[in-house]
């Protein structure tokens, strides 16, 4: 149990063109979601937090209207990469947090990389 | 949030235990112990959480020092499927709800047959 899919697993687009990378929950209902990003030989960093019917909550220094965020069920959260660039070209993880009686867990995604050009 | 101090790197043999250090001195008293995992190439999983007893599960298990200033992941018997990065991470409790996940550096763990 507790799976989560992301589609595409990898995408090249040419740089100024939209991308939208989807998050599945697949076997859990998730009333959020996250998204992350990933550097070649860097951690994780957290970019935004999505809640199912609400606007996401962005980290410092990620642009909103660049990375718009839809979480418009409870197994689906999108990230629309927008006017992309070079500079934009990383491993986009999402996660999905499972709520129990007693505790929360994230389940990642196996992650997008996309590279612009 | 409090932080993590992890070694960059350690190597272990193949079906040798391992033992993931992982020092916390500023934890708080509700701040939750959680591992995860990165694989080369994925997106991270989720291994192990504690508070204060230690824990097991299928993939490990977690042994937290009585102070809790520090913890130690356990792989009971390390196979070459268990070389990645691996995570200690400190989540806050409050309120009902968890803080976020802050990914450190981490440790990349090497397993030779």
């Amino acid at each position: 149990g507790a799976v989560v899919s992301q589609h595409p697993s990898r995408v090249i687009c040419k740089s100024g063109t939209s991308v939208k990378i989807e998050c599945r929950s697949l076997d859990f209902q998730a009333t959020t979601m996250f998204w992350y990003r990933q550097f070649p030989k860097q951690s994780l960093m957290l970019m935004a937090t999505s809640n199912e019917g609400s606007k996401a909550t962005y980290e410092q220094g990620v642009e909103k209207d660049k990375f718009l965020i839809n979480h418009a069920s409870l197994t689906l959260s999108t990230l629309t990469v927008t006017s992309a660039h070079p500079e934009d070209s990383s491993f986009y993880i999402c996660s999905a947090e499972l709520r129990t009686s007693r505790f929360e867990t994230q389940y990642f995604g196996p992650g997008t990389r996309l590279l612009v050009l | 949030d409090a932080k993590t101090t992890q070694p960059n790197s350690m190597e272990s043999n193949e079906e040798e235990p391992v033992h993931l250090p992982c020092n916390h001195s500023t934890i708080s008293g509700t701040d939750y112990i959680h591992w995860y995992r990165q694989l080369p190439s994925q997106g991270p999983e989720y291994v192990i959480h504690g508070l204060t007893s230690n824990v097991n599960n299928r993939m490990a298990s977690l042994a937290i020092a009585e102070d809790r200033k520090s913890s130690t992941l356990i792989l009971h018997r390390a196979t070459l499927r268990d070389a990645a990065v691996y995570y200690c991470i400190l989540r806050h409790y409050y309120g009902g709800s968890q803080g976020n996940l802050i990914f450190g550096k981490g440790t990349k763990l090497s397993v030779k047959p």
